[in-house]
């Protein structure tokens, strides 16, 4: 069974404010990881793919990095923003295929 | 362009009834995944498909569920004799390729409730 975790599993900041959470997956076998955004109401919308160690993938004011020696990645929200209010998730893969899915970090900002 | 779709939207069935989930997956895509949600959880795998074999079944939580593809493009995901533990969003992905360096890209999901 792969285990990925996810940190925190709740943040509540206010506008303006910069975050991060983690993710955290086995170190052996790796082959990519996935960070999606999940706004209420939405389906699951991709961020970033990881493939190498050492990645970092910036998307505006998101950004993530990735160690897979050690096993995790961090996701940076700079100048946090209401419409930044989600469940972030990371999912790892082997290449097997398919992706085993973390529990998700909820983020909620408040204006 | 379409993306994912899934039908119904919400679905509520007594226990005992059998259920069927539809999957549109975006056209070309020759992965697709079906994923289970429960409340305060990350989606948990159930199956895939690569065109139309199903490679892999391990996440099937009981030989009630059933999940096929037949002609590589729709799936349908079926729920015999549902039970209230059945209740959870039942997400559908689908991707250009098997290998998972590319993203997933989801439907919105239909939200089962056994009652």
């Amino acid at each position: 069974i792969l285990n990925v975790e996810q940190s925190p599993q709740s943040l509540h900041v206010q506008e303006g404010d910069s975050t991060n959470f983690t993710c955290s997956f086995p170190s052996s076998n790796f082959y990519a990881l996935h960070w999606y955004r999940w706004e209420t109401a939405k389906s699951p919308e991709a961020l970033f793919v990881m493939t190498l160690n050492g990645d970092e993938k910036k998307k505006g004011r998101i950004s993530a990095t990735l160690n897979t020696k050690e096993g995790y990645s961090y996701l940076y929200i700079k100048g946090s923003q209401p419409e930044d209010s989600a469940t972030y998730l990371c999912a790892f893969s082997t290449n097997a295929g398919k992706s085993t899915f973390g529990d998700g970090t909820t983020l909620t900002v408040k204006p | 362009g379409a993306g994912v779709s899934q039908s119904p939207r919400y679905k509520v069935a007594k226990r005992g009834q059998d259920v069927a989930l539809r999957c549109d997956p975006i056209s070309g895509h020759v992965s697709l995944f079906w994923y289970q949600q429960a409340l305060g959880q990350g989606p948990e795998f159930l199956t895939y498909f690569q065109n139309e074999a199903q490679l892999d079944k391990s996440g099937l939580p009981s030989d009630r569920f059933f999940a096929e593809r037949p002609e590589g493009s729709v799936s349908t995901l079926k729920i015999q004799r549902t039970q209230q533990e059945d209740s959870a969003v039942y997400l559908c992905a689908s991707r250009d390729r098997l290998l998972s360096n590319s993203p997933l890209h989801f439907g919105n999901g239909t939200r089962l409730t056994v009652t």
